[in-house]
């Protein structure tokens, strides 16, 4: 199974400060045959169902402000917040789509400083 | 709209049984691979069960495999979890999410709690 480690656990940034999430997968998610990564990233507010924000580890949801961007490929991925908002204030979750089963990271808090 | 409405929660003793439903609306269904992913309170995100769109293939997370069994019906728009001998750990919001990636939608959840 492929286990899926974020960092940090919780993370505090102030107002229209970066924001950077970190994932690593204990094996590739790297497909040759398409050359796509099967990472995803969701944003989770309280009482709420988490939100897909990216796929592809890098290509945006739809309507997700253009202040959110995925990276990485291979092993070791990125969600990074250009300009934190307070409406951001979230737990964060990546997770991969590579093979069954399908496995979440921890999930990181982020919170304003 | 895309519509996915959990239902079938509550509260069961622990070795019991409950049937979780979701009902599907503003998508082809038949067209979706369908999973179950769960949460225990406070905790993180848990892949339980995954279903292609003609249930010729089916995962389960170890931690339900034996216990749990996914099942679709194209035809009524609706995907199902059936678990047996339900422990406390069992204990989460059950999210019904369509597809992988870029198809990925969450339903709201429905909350199972396993206590005596």
């Amino acid at each position: 199974d492929i286990v899926m480690t974020q960092s940090p656990d919780s993370l505090a940034v102030s107002l229209g400060e970066r924001a950077t999430i970190n994932c690593k997968s204990s094996q590739s998610v790297f497909h040759s045959s398409n050359n796509k990564n099967y990472l995803a990233w969701y944003q989770q507010k309280p009482g709420q169902p988490p939100k897909l924000l990216i796929y592809w580890a890098s290509t945006r949801e739809s309507g997700v402000p253009d202040r959110f961007s995925g990276s990485g490929s291979g092993t070791d991925f990125s969600l990074t917040i250009s300009s934190l908002q307070a409406e951001d204030v979230a737990v964060y979750h990546c997770q991969h789509y590579y093979t069954a089963p399908y496995t979440f990271g921890q999930g990181t808090k982020l919170e304003i400083k | 709209e895309v519509q996915l409405v959990e239902s079938g929660g509550g509260l069961v003793q622990p070795g019991g049984s409950l049937r979780l439903s979701c009902a599907v609306s503003g998508f082809t269904f038949s067209t979706y691979e369908m999973n179950w992913v769960r949460q225990a309170p406070g905790k993180g995100l848990e892949w339980v069960s995954y279903i292609t769109t003609s249930s010729s293939t089916i995962y389960y997370a170890d931690s339900v495999k034996g216990r749990f069994t996914i099942s679709r019906d194209n035809a009524r728009n609706s995907l199902y979890l059936q678990m047996n001998s339900l422990r406390a750990e069992d204990t989460a919001i059950y999210y019904c999410v369509r597809g992988r990636g870029s198809t990925t939608v969450w339903g709201q959840g429905t909350l199972v709690t396993v206590s005596s």
